[in-house]
């Protein structure tokens, strides 16, 4: 099973910055929490990861919580291309498998 | 473009069709995974590969079956498949097996069992 929580939808304005909320109490203190997203009927598209420092790259930001508890993904300027279904995934240590969840579904309006 | 391909991307066939499903990756990894993903239900492990040799077979049925002919090419052979089978077959890679290293996937192939 899925160590991560999220919400299944979620709104945004266009321009707006996206913020997609994980928990992840559960997680322990050497795994890797990874995003990923899926746009409609596309492979998954890898988005950003990191342990404990908050990490940022040219498509997101991600912010981490001090006991690692939860996590938040932010897209800073969100576009209509950017609807799709994001995964927040913990990475298990001893097979560095990839367990998949249900995702949030992010509907970025004009 | 992730560097990962997949043909075909859409696929029709019957139960006691054959066919096979093609994966290529262009970015030098050593490890290759295929991925169902059934609608409505989370992405799910098939099979992975690390230097061409099979490292997980995660009780899939034995009409799937898997080929590794190099590091850069991976298979997914189908004989008598059923309705249910029906789904988007994922394969993805990754520069190795058991590391933290990114996993990087192809854009999939949509497949219908009639």
């Amino acid at each position: 099973d899925a160590k991560t929580t999220q919400p299944p939808s979620m709104d945004c304005a266009e321009g707006r910055a996206a913020n997609l909320p994980c928990n992840h109490s559960t997680i322990s203190g050497n795994e890797y929490v990874y995003w990923y997203r899926q746009i409609h009927s596309q492979g998954p598209q890898y988005i950003i990861h990191g342990l404990k420092n908050n990490e940022t790259n040219e498509m997101a930001s991600l912010i981490i919580t001090e006991d690692r508890k939860s996590s938040t993904l932010i897209l800073p300027h969100a576009t209509l291309r950017d609807t799709a279904v994001y995964y927040c995934i913990v990475r298990v240590r001893s097979n560095y498998q990839l367990i998949w969840g249900a995702g949030t579904k992010l509907i970025i309006k004009p | 473009e992730t560097g990962v391909t997949q043909t075909p991307r859409h696929l029709v066939m019957g139960m006691t069709n054959k066919k096979s499903l093609k994966c290529e990756q262009h970015l030098g990894h050593n490890a290759m995974y295929w991925y169902k993903q059934s609608a409505k239900k989370p992405l799910e492990l098939m099979f992975v590969y690390s230097l061409e040799e099979r490292v997980e077979n995660n009780s899939v049925p034995s009409r799937f079956s898997p080929e590794c002919p190099n590091s850069s090419h991976l298979f997914l052979h189908l004989h008598t498949l059923q309705p249910e089978d029906s789904a988007l077959y994922l394969c993805a890679s990754s520069q190795a097996y058991l590391q933290e290293e990114t996993q990087y996937f192809g854009p999939g192939t949509r497949l219908l069992v009639l």
